[in-house]
This record gives structure tokens, sequence and C-alpha cells, in this order.
């Protein structure tokens, strides 16, 4: 049988579509965020990062909006491309007694169709 | 540009085995994670280490161990493998322990216990 918890959310657009995934992150103490994207066989890559001082930030193709209020992310890219067909994670600043680590979601796999 | 490398890609162990693990970063960076990567669990942290000889637990350390003997070197240690070990492994990197510092990670190694 199936088993549960084994598979990713899935988003499939078409290529030229903006795509939009989101993340709900869970320390309301948290100050720094990263969308990190990670292809097949690959280690995860940083994409772009925001402060907890900012709702919004753009990079190339990519827009990271943040709502402390309700404690979610997203990330938007546009023109969305075959090349970003990956897993994508959001990640939270982790506050450990001697220093910081990462704290990660389970990730979102965007598969783009031509 | 930062390198982050492990000493394997596909780890075939059996159980009961005493298996190494290697990380290697080249930028001179204080601080190296280990995590461990499963479908629908995302990524968990086992160890980190913010300077030589130093290291902390992080949210799943049993079973595991870890060496930082020098500062580009970070090693993680599965003293009795078992099955459940089965996963795969990403060593990561980052310059110092200030939450905004990007993680670098490693291919990864997949790890398979028998």
């Amino acid at each position: 049988g199936e088993s549960v918890g084994l598979h990713l959310p899935t988003l499939s657009v078409q290529e030229g579509d903006n795509s939009i995934i989101n993340c709900a992150y869970s320390n309301s103490a948290s100050d720094y965020f990263i969308w990190y994207k990670q292809e097949s066989g690959k280690g995860p890559q940083f994409i772009i990062d925001i402060r907890s001082n900012m709702d919004k930030r753009q990079g190339q193709r990519v827009t990271v909006l943040l709502n402390k209020t309700v404690k979610h992310l997203s990330l938007q890219i546009a023109a969305t491309q075959p090349g970003d067909s990956a897993v994508y994670f959001c990640a939270e600043f982790l506050r450990l007694p001697s220093g910081y680590a990462l704290n990660f979601g389970k990730g979102t796999s965007l598969l783009v169709t031509p | 540009d930062v390198k982050v490398t492990q000493s394997s890609r596909y780890l075939v162990k059996r159980t009961g085995e005493k298996v190494f693990l290697e990380c290697v970063q080249d930028m001179d960076h204080e601080n190296m994670f280990w995590y461990r990567q499963d479908p629908g669990l995302g990524l968990r942290l086992i160890y980190f280490s913010y300077d030589v000889k130093m290291k902390e637990k992080g949210d799943i350390p049993e079973g595991y161990s870890v060496s930082r003997e020098k500062k580009e070197r970070f090693s993680l240690i599965l003293e009795s493998a078992s099955t459940n070990q089965t996963s795969m492994y990403l060593c990561a990197s980052s310059l110092t322990v200030r939450a905004n510092n990007e993680q670098f990670f490693g291919p990864g190694t997949r790890l398979t216990v028998l």
C-alpha cells in the first residue's frame, strides 16, 4: 500500500507561465530565510534570501514574499523554463546555542512542461 | 566558487558495519553541517560544527557521531549502521556562525544499509 508522507507536493506548470511555490515556517522568532533549489542528483543550491525586516525581495526572474503575520513565504518564478524543474525548499534559520543552522521545509517539486 | 566535496556519491554497507562519510570544503569556512534527506521529510540536521574539535547535536543525532580534526574536513560516523539509516546524506558549510550566512552544499552521498 501507499506510505503516508513519502510524496512531495508537486506543482506542474507550462513553460513560460509564472510559478508560485508556498512555504509555511514554524518559528515566529526566525529572522532570516532562504530558498534553495535542488536538481536531481545534486545538493541544494541557494536561490534567494530575505530578512524578516523585509516583505519582498527580487532577484533575476525570482521574487520572495514574506508574510510574518501568518508565517508564510512564497517563491515566485517568472516565465518558468524547463531548467527550473527541481525540488524547492524554504529554510528558516534555527538558533542553536553556538550559532545557527537551517530548518528546512519538506520541499515542493516543480515540473515544467513544454 | 565554494566547493564542498563528499567522499562518495553512492555507498552500500551491511547492518552493523561502521561507516565513515567524509566532507571537505575549500573556502576556509568555520561552520560545517551534516544533514540527512528523506522523501517527505526534507532535510534534517544531524550534527553541526562551528570550529575544529567542536560539535553540536542537531535534530536527529542518535546513531551518529562526528569528527572535526581539521577546519576543512568534517566526518560523519555511523558506529553500527542500521537499515533505518539508509538515506541521502548532505554536507554543507558556511563562513561564520551568523544567521545570514548562506550554506553551501555538497552533492550528497546516497547510503544504502542492507
